[in-house]
């Protein structure tokens, strides 16, 4: 079957540090891979994707590889800023497919 | 750019209630995507529709269901509402063919 699972939060970090937070997931075909944002109150909002193979997604400084050898999809980001603080989801869909599959989240906060 | 639109944004019912949700998606996509999000939970996929047909079923309730109308929007309608509803509901959006699903704000349903 499908899953992703993701690094368990919470992160917490101080402004301009490294980020990274760990996806791997799980599908019986060659899906694609989101990661999505949720800030506090609001909706989910695509952040970056990648179709397929050694794609890599970027987007607002952070960026996400299609690791097809470890089935990852890691999300960097070379230094944080306080507006960065929300959840993070990853997320994969299998071609063709209606159903996106996230991971459980993991939230970061970003301290001054 | 215009963006999926869900209403209302607030809900309150009661046990035994019915609710119905309203998702307008963006202009020009056919395909919607309904999905529940519990407290601390990563989003679950309910069901989807394209060009007005159910595509896709995932974890919704038989208490649940939903169309897609001529101009795409789309309803999510409750019945017998428990306190377990109580949760956001995503709608989203796409173009046929296309993977990536932008969500609206959500709908937040609170059962007492």
């Amino acid at each position: 079957g499908n899953s992703v699972t993701q690094m368990e939060g919470p992160v917490t970090l101080s402004e301009e540090a490294f980020l990274t937070i760990n996806c791997t997931y799980t599908a019986t075909g060659y899906p694609s891979l989101f990661w999505y944002v949720q800030y506090p109150g609001e909706g989910l909002q695509l952040l970056l994707k990648a179709t397929k193979a050694d794609d890599k997604g970027s987007n607002k400084g952070f960026e996400a590889t299609y690791r097809k050898e470890t089935t990852s999809f890691h999300l960097e980001k070379g230094s944080v800023q306080v507006s960065d603080s929300a959840v993070y989801f990853c997320a994969l869909i299998e071609p063709l497919g209606y159903n996106l599959f996230f991971g459980t989240g993991t939230r970061l906060t970003v301290i001054p | 750019a215009a963006g999926v639109i869900q209403s209302p944004r607030h809900l309150i019912k009661e046990k035994r209630e019915t609710a119905t949700l309203k998702c307008y998606p963006i202009p020009r996509h056919d395909t919607v995507y309904w999905y529940q999000q519990g407290p601390g939970q990563d989003p679950q996929f309910l069901i989807s529709f394209y060009e007005k047909m159910q595509s896709d079923k995932g974890s919704i309730p038989d208490r649940f269901s939903a169309q897609q109308f001529s101009d795409y929007h789309s309803e999510l309608n409750m019945s017998s509402l428990e306190l377990g509803d109580s949760a956001l509901y995503f709608c989203a959006s796409s173009s046929g063919g296309q993977e990536t699903q932008y969500f609206g704000p959500g709908t937040r349903l609170l059962v007492l």
